[in-house]
């Protein structure tokens, strides 16, 4: 069955590095997102992204966020100067959307620890 | 302000009975609800979705109603099972009228099925 796939599985950084987190969606979908989950809390919606631009992003997605399609079958989320506030497993996730499948699939996500 | 509330921290169920779990949000007209099942350390995995047309959808063991009028969401495993124990995250999408939406979360409930 398809999945979603992130590497790395775990990121630890040094407060102010950048830092990028790769996921493979699932080849046929089109519309890619981005989560993220503080250790505890709910999962937050990031950014969504679309036809090579991005569709929607919320107040968590600042001029330190940025995404990319840099080829067919990746997507990335690079945060250029990481805080201590950032460290949070970070989930992509992929939806079809075609005929109104609206339901995302989620990688395995992204341990990220800034220090 | 939106808000989405889930029932209780944990709720313990006995193997074989119904689990019931609760979804209540206000300040939201969203165009559907969905329910993901999240083991710890794991992304969401979609179990159901339903559209704010629709009363009921079921799959297998599972049931979700819709009410609307309650802003209401409840969610059943039917003959539960150990293997049910996970944190299940309601998430409410849709509302922005367009496509790739980001959900928003509920925090979860956390479901211990008791042998």
């Amino acid at each position: 069955e398809p999945e979603v796939t992130q590497t790395p599985s775990h990121q630890v950084t040094q407060m102010g590095q950048e830092v990028i987190l790769r996921c493979v969606p699932i080849s046929n979908h089109l519309y890619f997102y981005w989560y993220r989950q503080i250790l505890g809390q709910k999962v937050e919606f990031l950014v969504s992204f679309y036809n090579n631009e991005i569709s929607e992003k919320s107040e968590i997605f600042d001029d330190q966020f940025s995404v990319e399609r840099p080829d067919g079958s990746n997507f990335t989320l690079k945060i250029r100067s990481t805080k201590l506030e950032d460290s949070a497993m970070y989930f992509c996730a992929s939806s079809d959307e075609v005929a109104g499948n609206y339901e995302q699939y989620f990688g395995p996500g992204t341990r990220l620890t800034v220090t | 302000s939106q808000k989405i509330e889930q029932n209780s921290e944990a709720l313990n169920i006995q193997e074989g009975k119904t689990a019931t779990l609760t979804c209540n949000y206000t300040n939201y007209s969203p165009a559907y609800l969905q329910w993901y099942r999240q083991d710890p350390g794991r992304g969401p995995v979609f179990l159901l979705l339903i559209r704010e047309n629709e009363k009921e959808k079921r799959k297998e063991r599972l049931k979700v109603t819709f009410d609307t009028t309650l802003k209401q969401s409840l969610f059943h495993i039917t003959a539960s099972q150990p293997a049910d124990s996970a944190t299940y995250l309601c998430a409410l999408g849709g509302y922005s009228g367009g496509g790739a939406d980001g959900l928003t979360f509920g925090k979860g409930t956390h479901l211990i099925i008791q042998p």
